[in-house]
């Protein structure tokens, strides 16, 4: 399967600890973002790379989130003392584009990372 | 600042029947771009169509249809002879792309129950 993947699929965790989703985009796509979800609500943006380099970050994105794209492929969003609002589920997506031009093209998204803090 | 407006939650219908799925954006852009999205109880969303603001046309693709009508802010989405396998909660999402930013806003969304 050549889509976008996301590990784990599911995280329970205690508050106050930390916790580390990974996303491999699709290979030859350039472009990743990270999106939450939380229950009956649509995705709402969190993060975007262009490459290597994080362009783009929500107001959503304390502090206590931090995400990276080391060599421009695979993703990690790390979330430090969580806390029970963390709780959503955590959808990456990636894209092909040319830096500084608009996105206007489909994303694809992984199945997400449901992440449970108790 | 934009907006996309879902106002129904939840629909079902009964398989074979007609269903229409709403969707209102605000958006102070005179480039935008319109999404549909599918997402099934995996969790993956699913892209189904997109539009921008300068075309107006509206589009059939098999079983499902686009009205996209910018008098009314509107980009309805209508499944005709619905299936069991169309349940789903059906995203619509906006993009302005004169805004210098690469995020989708998404409306909260439509869970559609087809019964066989």
């Amino acid at each position: 399967d050549t889509g976008v993947s996301q590990n784990p699929r599911h995280k329970i965790t205690k508050r106050g600890q930390n916790v580390t989703f990974r996303c491999d985009p699709i290979s030859e796509h350039n472009r990743l973002y990270w999106y939450r979800q939380t229950l009956g609500q649509g995705p709402e943006f969190l993060t975007y790379f262009q490459n290597e380099a994080q362009l783009e970050k929500s107001r959503l994105l304390s502090d206590r989130f931090s995400a990276e794209r080391p060599k421009g492929s695979f993703s990690t969003l790390e979330i430090q003392r969580t806390e029970q609002g963390d709780s959503a589920m955590y959808l990456c997506a990636s894209s092909w584009g040319v830096r500084g031009r608009p996105n206007t093209g489909e994303l694809f998204f992984g199945e997400g990372s449901r992440l449970t803090v108790l | 600042a934009q907006k996309v407006t879902q106002a129904q939650t939840e629909i079902s219908v009964v398989e074979k029947e007609d269903v229409t799925l709403d969707c209102v954006y605000e958006t102070r852009d005179t480039t935008y771009y319109l999404f549909w999205y599918k997402q099934p109880p995996s969790g993956e969303l699913v892209f189904l169509i997109r539009r921008n603001s300068f075309d107006e046309q509206n589009e059939i693709s098999g079983r499902y249809s686009w009205n996209f009508q910018k008098s009314t802010s509107s980009f309805n989405f209508t499944i005709t002879a619905s299936q069991v396998v169309d349940s789903a909660v059906y995203f619509c999402a906006l993009y302005n792309s004169g805004a210098g930013s690469y995020q989708l806003t998404f409306g909260k969304g439509t869970k559609l129950s087809v019964i066989p």
